[in-house]
């Protein structure tokens, strides 16, 4: 089955500066793959999402590209803001209904 | 529309105990996802349904945890008995789109085990 892993666990960058999550999966089949937001004491919510046949997509200050070769995929967030504090979880997708998730990053902005 | 509701947001229990959580999905969404939070092994894909039909069980830990769906509004997920190392968040998830579009979570259960 499909394995997502995720780097780094947590990050800390200082507020305005851009922020990098990257995750590997093992399944070449899969062909979605969601990033999702979550607050404390909330559920995620999905902030941004690619599918196979694009190399990268970008909404205001949040981007995602995806190697399918390298089996690759990142999400950047650019001139960060406090309330982008908060645990990023990337996600696979193979088509056959099951999202696995990555174990996620704990985001904090410094001010 | 309300979201994803679940219920009870929080529960402390006994080792030993029977503990049903419950989830309302959104209405019209016809897959329906149980997801377990950890801190260490994140968010865990428990079991799906599709149109009310178990289609993926085999993220469920053990015999002690079981999932039902009578109909398109409620779904359940029950641990029997319960045990410390079940601690932890369950979020259930509902989706229009099954595993190729968003998943709309709910709040949440947090669930002790004492």
């Amino acid at each position: 089955g499909e394995n997502v892993e995720q780097h780094p666990s947590t990050l800390s960058v200082q507020e305005g500066d851009s922020a990098v999550i990257k995750c590997t999966y093992s399944d070449s089949a899969s062909n979605y793959f969601p990033w999702y937001k979550q607050e404390l004491g909330k559920g995620p919510q999905l902030i941004i999402d690619i599918r196979s046949n694009v190399g990268e997509k970008k909404d205001q200050r949040i981007a995602v590209t995806l190697n399918k070769t390298a089996k690759h995929f990142s999400l950047h967030i650019t001139e960060t803001q406090p309330e982008d504090s908060a645990v990023y979880f990337c996600a696979a997708s193979s088509g056959d209904d099951k999202i696995i998730f990555g174990k996620g990053t704990r985001l904090h902005i410094l001010p | 529309d309300a979201g994803v509701i679940q219920s009870p947001r929080h529960e402390v229990t006994e080792m030993g105990q029977e503990v049903t959580l419950r989830c309302k999905p959104i209405s019209g969404h016809n897959s329906l996802f149980w997801y377990r939070q950890t801190m260490m092994r994140g968010l865990e894909l428990l079991i799906y349904f599709n149109n009310n039909v178990p289609i993926d069980d085999s993220g469920m830990p053990e015999d002690r945890f079981s999932a039902k769906m009578p109909n398109a509004s409620f779904s359940t997920l029950k641990i029997q008995p319960s045990e410390p190392r079940d601690s932890a968040v369950y979020f259930c998830a509902s989706s229009s789109l099954a595993g190729t579009g968003e998943l709309f979570f709910g709040e949440g259960s947090r669930l002790t085990v004492l």
